[in-house]
């Protein structure tokens, strides 16, 4: 099935110490979005492509970075992680102007 | 600028009984809208979605939305719920023409048996 898909599904990393993050599509959408979740709250944008173009939220810290290196594929790096990064990042798709697809996210811990 | 607000953070309802959770947005723009839901420790998988056309909604699992644009609502309803619908629910708009969406902070639903 057409799908997107996250790795890992739990990541665990220590303070300071970069992690990234990976998403794939197998639905060939030229959009990717990457979201922050923090328990019981809404999914937080933190940056989308629309094909190469970067999108950054105005309030996304420059700890976190993205990349895109094709349609199928898209990072997430986190350069220094504090403690108040622990959540669950969401990676979506679209197509442009339908719906979003979401993978089942990567829950990050800080040690 | 855009907003969603979700007025319920939790919803209590016992099996078979119907339920509404709502939604009323604010944009100077015309959106789209949508409803989500996500179960423990999963993303966020699309009930339904409102683009154009009808404002009655129909999506999976037996629910259903309307768009009432006077009042700027696009409440979810579902006539008889079931344990299985216990998730969160996430209300979300995005302007037209563009990417970006906006997330409601969510309404837990909790089927009692």
């Amino acid at each position: 099935d057409a799908m997107v898909i996250q790795n890992p599904r739990y990541q665990v990393t220590q303070f300071g110490k970069p992690v990234t993050l990976s998403c794939s599509q197998t639905l060939n959408h030229n959009v990717m979005y990457w979201y922050q979740q923090k328990s019981s709250q809404a999914p937080k944008l933190l940056f989308h492509y629309y094909d190469k173009d970067f999108n950054n939220e105005a309030d996304t810290p420059d700890n976190f970075q993205s990349r895109r290196p094709n349609t199928s594929f898209c990072f997430l790096d986190i350069r220094s992680p504090g403690l108040g990064d622990a959540a669950m990042y969401l990676c979506a798709t679209s197509p442009a102007g339908q719906p979003q697809h979401f993978g089942d996210g990567t829950r990050l811990s800080i040690l | 600028a855009q907003s969603v607000t979700q007025l319920d953070s939790q919803v209590p309802v016992f099996e078979e009984a119907p339920v509404e959770l709502r939604c009323n947005y604010s944009s100077s723009v015309s959106v789209y809208l949508f409803w989500y839901v996500q179960y423990p420790n999963q993303g966020l998988q699309l009930l339904l979605k409102y683009l154009s056309g009808s404002t009655l909604v129909k999506g999976i699992n037996g629910f259903e939305a309307e768009f009432n644009k006077s009042q700027t609502s696009f409440h979810l309803r579902k006539p008889s719920v079931h344990i299985s619908d216990t998730a969160e629910y996430f209300c979300a708009v995005s302007p037209t023409g563009t990417y970006k969406y906006i997330f409601g902070t969510g309404t837990r639903l909790k089927v009692l048996a």
